[in-house]
């Protein structure tokens, strides 16, 4: 079964870095995500998508603050230069025939 | 503008019926495939239906037989028919644009489904 794992909260401190994980169900390592960003009291923002390669295709107008990487059945999302806008829920989904799967998403604190 | 606009919602009683409508702007609904995604207050998002470009449909398990995902070409709008609804159906209604492919690259602002009797 197609599955994304994400830790429910997160926090970093304004200006630093933090590094979001989304772990795919067994057996799916090789399944490419996309990550998107929910700010409070808004609808969902494409922010990339992030192939097992670690390559990844970001959004339009998306900071260069946000980068992807890929480790086994490990799917990163890393922003850098945290900022107050920051402050949301993050969540990865991935894809198969017919199906779309999310993971319960992280709602990141910037402190 | 690449745009969708969600419309439709309101507050229906269990068994009740809506239909809810996504224009789009700044592309073409049929080219793509399209996606109907849900988020209950307070709840993450859930992934409701599916339309491909060429026609095809997909429903998660829990509104299997009781939603139907279509499109108008003419009018450039996706839809969603939702029939007997339940308590559990409420949430926030998003649709989506897939492009890249299977990427939810554009999302609308949502519609609201509540219900009560």
């Amino acid at each position: 079964q197609l599955v994304l794992t994400q830790s429910p909260s997160a926090s970093a401190s304004l200006g630093a870095s933090v590094k979001l994980t989304c772990t795919l169900s067994s057996g799916h390592s090789n399944y490419a995500i996309a990550w998107h960003q929910q700010q409070p009291e808004k609808g969902p923002r494409y922010l990339m998508k992030l192939n097992s390669d670690g390559s990844h295709s970001k959004g339009d107008g998306i900071p260069d603050r946000f980068s992807g990487s890929s480790s086994g059945a490990e799917r990163y999302l890393t922003i850098s230069s945290l900022q107050s806008e920051d402050e949301a829920d993050y969540y990865c989904q991935t894809w198969g025939t017919g199906i779309r799967v999310f993971g319960g998403g992280t709602k990141l604190t910037v402190l | 503008e690449v745009q969708l606009v969600e419309s439709g919602g309101g507050l229906v009683q269990p068994g009740g019926s809506l239909r809810l409508s996504c224009a789009a702007s700044g592309f073409t609904v049929s080219n793509n495939y399209m996606t109907w995604v849900r988020q209950a207050p307070g709840k993450g998002l859930e992934w409701v239906s599916l339309i491909y470009s060429g026609g095809t449909t997909y429903y998660a398990d829990s509104v299997k037989g009781r939603f139907t995902i279509s499109r108008d070409n003419s009018k450039n709008t996706l839809f969603l028919q939702m029939n007997s609804l339940r308590a559990e159906d409420t949430a926030l209604y998003y649709c989506a644009r897939e492009t890249n492919p299977h990427v939810m690259d554009v999302w609308g602002q949502g519609t609201t489904v509540t219900v009560s009797s």
